[in-house]
């Protein structure tokens, strides 16, 4: 089974600044997709990134960027320019991208709360 | 991208009743799930609804307690049967769209409260 590993329950970042939250995952798969999701107080699960096993190139969107570690099975989450709503939980996810009982499942992390400080 | 509904948004209920708690999708979806998120926890997968069949549970998630039902493409229910204090969650529907195998979309969650 895979899991998904968030060390830092906490994180805090000054607003304008860079964080950076970390993520480690185990799988014995070799094609599977990589996931942040952010949770404000909202609920509401959004999507802040993807990145696809077979892709060597790490995804960004805007802000946000992904350092994609394959062999050390690492996929941490870099927000620049950071800004008083990025405040919110941040999960990692991991999810199969082979087929079987495993499609479709996401697995998350513990999730990092993420404090931005004006 | 995929518009999801759920009802209710949150309910406060008596130990020993039961609550289902409807997902509604505004298109057609391959794939339906059940989340629950404990206070202050992370995301765990209840069960996957299959469409006009059983929904596949996973260890620790039985049937009994969390029926669950799929009559057709865009809408499911998740029951929370004879609940405890420890049903106290967050319930989120999860959906993933044929032709969009990258992205999974949530619905705003149900907040449960079992007193």
């Amino acid at each position: 089974a895979q899991t998904v590993t968030q060390s830092q329950p906490e994180m805090s970042v000054q607003e304008a600044e860079t964080v950076t939250l970390s993520c480690t995952y185990d799988t014995s798969e070799s094609d599977y997709y990589l996931f942040w999701y952010k949770q404000p107080p909202s609920r509401q699960m959004i999507l802040v990134i993807r990145q696809e096993a077979y892709k060597q190139q790490n995804a960004t969107e805007n802000r946000f960027s992904v350092n994609f570690q394959k062999a050390a099975k690492s996929f941490s989450l870099k927000i620049s320019d950071s800004q008083l709503g990025d405040a919110a939980m941040y999960f990692c996810a991991y999810r199969s991208a082979e087929g079987g009982t495993s499609y479709g499942k996401l697995t998350f992390g513990q999730g990092t709360i993420l404090t931005v400080h004006p | 991208s995929a518009v999801i509904s759920q009802k209710p948004s949150r309910d406060i209920c008596q130990r020993g009743t039961s609550l289902t708690i409807q997902c509604q999708v505004d298109s057609q979806v391959t794939m339906m799930f059940w989340y629950r998120q404990q206070p202050g926890q992370s995301l765990t997968l209840i069960a996957t609804a299959n469409q006009g069949s059983e929904a596949t549970y996973e260890s620790g998630f039985v049937i009994d307690k969390f029926p669950i039902s799929r009559p057709n493409l865009t809408f499911s229910t998740l029951t929370v049967s004879n609940m405890s204090p420890e049903d106290s969650s967050i319930y989120l529907c999860s959906v993933l769209r044929t032709g969009d195998a990258y992205e999974q979309y949530f619905g705003p969650g149900t907040r449960l409260t079992v007193t």
